[in-house]
């Protein structure tokens, strides 16, 4: 079956200007994540999307990133005017709710957006 | 706020030898921890969950084990190979929605 698709793979930028990155997570897992591999910060949370409840956006570094997702589906990452530091592996996640162990179950990764911003 | 750290940060094995992975973090307040292998230029792949309830998980030649009182979880990977070579990452879920804190990593090289 598919995993979870990110696009694109890769994408260079100039400073200031805006950027989407879109990830497809496994179909049927309610569950989706954010997470940005840095050289300097290792990888670190996002956000987190589940159902219908209110996204956790603690983990976004600024107000120039933002993240929605459609239809309980696909999901779109944007950073608004990109800085250098941006520069990264964006990686989005998925896990699947488990009714009948009443958890969540392991996040399953895509392939990783790599940001350059020149 | 949850702290996690890997040991050693790299390691070389010839073929065949077993292998232990280290990881700890600061607050044993866990839900789970997941370990995940990344191959360079690649996303993540899982390959053991831990629930807190629990002291280990195998895999094949891998067994994870979790001591939440200490703070500490192994991986243990038998009969090295090459194709082992990658990054191991461990990454504690600190909520139900398990949100992940990863390790820093284990660079693994197996030689022939």
């Amino acid at each position: 079956g598919a995993g979870v698709s990110q696009s694109p793979s890769n994408k260079v930028t100039e400073k200031g200007k805006d950027v989407e990155l879109r990830c497809d997570p496994i179909s049927g897992h309610t569950a989706l994540y954010w997470y940005r591999q840095s050289l300097g910060q290792g990888l670190e949370f996002l956000i987190y999307f589940q159902g219908n409840s209110a996204p956790d956006k603690s983990g976004l570094p600024s107000d120039r990133f933002s993240a929605e997702r459609t239809g309980g589906s696909v999901s779109t990452l944007t950073i608004q005017r990109t800085q250098q530091e941006d520069s990264a592996v964006y990686l989005c996640a998925s896990s699947l709710w488990l009714p009948g162990q009443g958890r969540l179950s392991e996040q399953f990764f895509g392939p990783g957006t790599r940001l350059t911003v020149l | 706020k949850q702290e996690v750290t890997q040991i050693p940060a790299a390691l070389s094995v010839p073929e065949g030898e077993n292998l232990v992975l280290n990881c700890s973090f600061t607050d044993s307040a866990i839900y789970n921890l997941q370990w995940f292998r990344q191959d360079p230029g690649k996303g993540l792949t899982s390959l053991l969950l831990i629930q807190s309830s629990q002291r280990e998980q195998t895999s094949g030649r891998l067994n994870a084990s979790l001591d939440k009182s200490s703070g500490r979880s192994t991986l243990y990977i038998a009969a090295s190979q090459p194709g082992d070579s990658a990054t191991y990452l461990c990454a504690v879920g600190t909520t139900g929605f398990q949100k992940l804190v990863f390790g820093t990593g284990t660079r693994l090289l197996v030689s022939p």
